[in-house]
């Protein structure tokens, strides 16, 4: 059974940091890891995506990279900002018989403090 | 604009009382799901429709029934809610399963069961 951690759980920092959030996964037989960013009581919205045979994904100040072989993605955020706080999630595609189901992490929450 | 939409966003309801929670995507994808959320058990999925007429149970479906008559649309009903039912739901869709599909979920329905 495929399980998601991220680390860290919360994470504060300073506006102008760069930093980066953890996913593992244990089942490295993955179609595709997603990133997404859900505000307090809203949707997710999907950040990137990354095929498994791919390394890295980039989309302005956010990079994610992929290590099936280890089940590790990370994703990078370059010069945070105050209005990237919001919770991170990660989710895995098994593809197979999961039939398209993501298992997601627990999601860090990050604050950019001003 | 290229979407999932649920409606309602928000309801209050009591035990036992038939809902309906509506999904609906205009990006012509085949794959949708649903997705309950709750504290400290993260995303689960709840049911899936690999096309139109196509339905299968997620990891939790007990309490939960769905159709797929057409392929913009995936309902969710709850034919005797309970208050274990009160989470924040969340519609997903993508244009298949697996592979290089990236999914987009809708802004989510926070149900309340008394």
């Amino acid at each position: 059974k495929q399980e998601v951690t991220q680390i860290p759980a919360a994470l504060s920092v300073p506006e102008g940091e760069n930093l980066v959030l953890n996913c593992s996964f244990t089942d490295s037989a993955i179609y595709n890891l997603q990133w997404f960013r859900q505000d307090p009581g809203k949707g997710l919205t999907s950040l990137l995506l990354i095929q498994s045979s791919q390394r890295e994904q980039t989309s302005g100040r956010l990079n994610a990279s992929l290590d099936k072989s280890s089940g590790r993605s990370t994703l990078y955020i370059a010069a945070s900002q105050p209005g990237d706080s919001a919770t991170y999630l990660c989710a895995v595609n098994a593809g197979g018989t999961s039939y398209g189901k993501l298992t997601f992490g627990q999601g860090t929450i990050l604050t950019v403090h001003p | 604009e290229a979407q999932v939409t649920q409606n309602p966003r928000y309801l209050i309801t009591v035990t036992g009382k038939k809902l309906t929670v509506t999904c609906s995507q205009n990006m012509n994808h085949e794959y949708m799901s649903w997705y309950r959320q709750d504290p400290g058990l993260g995303l689960r999925q709840i049911y899936y429709s690999m096309n139109v007429e196509v339905t299968d149970k997620g990891d939790v479906p007990e309490g939960y029934k769905v159709s797929r008559k057409e392929k913009r649309n995936f309902p969710l009903i709850l034919e005797s809610p309970s208050p274990n039912q009160t989470s924040l739901y969340f519609c997903a869709s993508s244009f298949k399963a697996s592979g290089h599909n990236e999914q987009f979920f809708g802004p989510g329905t926070r149900l309340t069961v008394l």
